[in-house]
């Protein structure tokens, strides 16, 4: 089944303590995102990469580190979170655009994350 | 990329049609309407997208105004679990290379009563 995977789910941590939250995808998509999400403010973009070794700053992205070592995994990561990165994370992937593509984009199922 | 106007909500009883309609008065001729929904706390979903022609799939209907300043999605049998907010979207077909960040405004949440 063609799907993007996210883990942890939920987490609840301290601050300044390092996390990551891993993303997969077995679509073999070249294009990965990071989303947050907050009431009233709608789903802001963190990172992008467009493919391996390729990353760039979305809207928001104080706060937060990403790597791409893999086409399938774009793992966020929270060196010193703190409680306003408290939100609801959403990862998405999608074959990378082209002139004719309507670049469906898939999302993973979210992860819940509080910072105290 | 176009801005859009959703009502905030709507519902519609089980088993009845839902007409959700967005307004993008401002698109261009290159720009193509997106609707995707996200229930409750899940990942957005891509339902459907058109251009200028009505389309059709397995979930949904859109219809889009000849002058494209308006579309509906239809939901043709609602269920219980098509409760969800739905977004409209209006972008363009991005170049390669381009990011392709979807801007979601606040959508329109459609409540299915049994």
């Amino acid at each position: 089944e063609a799907q993007v995977t996210q883990n942890p789910r939920y987490l609840i941590t301290v601050t300044g303590k390092k996390l990551t939250v891993t993303c997969s995808q077995n679509m073999n998509h070249e294009y990965m995102s990071w989303y947050r999400q907050d009431p009233g403010l709608g789903l802001r973009q963190i990172y992008y990469s467009m493919n391996v070794e390729v990353t760039d700053k979305g809207d928001v992205p104080e706060g937060y580190k990403v790597s791409r070592k893999e086409k399938r995994n774009f793992p966020l990561i929270l060196e010193s979170p703190s409680p306003n990165q408290t939100s609801l994370y959403f990862c998405a992937s999608s074959h990378r655009t082209s002139g004719r593509s309507y670049n469906e984009q898939f999302f993973g199922p979210g992860t819940r994350l509080t910072v105290l | 990329d176009a801005k859009t106007t959703q009502p905030p909500s709507m519902d519609c009883a089980e088993g009845r049609a839902a007409n959700l309609p967005c307004n993008h008065s401002t698109i261009s001729g290159n720009e193509y309407v997106y609707w995707y929904r996200q229930i409750h706390s899940q990942g957005p979903q891509y339902i459907i997208h058109g251009l200028k022609n009505n389309e059709t799939n397995e979930m949904a209907s859109l219809i889009i105004t000849e002058d494209r300043k308006s579309s509906t999605l239809i939901l043709p049998h609602a269920t219980l679990r098509d409760t969800a907010v739905y977004y409209c979207i209006v972008r363009t077909l991005l170049h390669t290379g381009a990011n392709s960040k979807l801007t979601f405004g606040k959508g329109i949440t459609l409540s299915v009563r049994p």
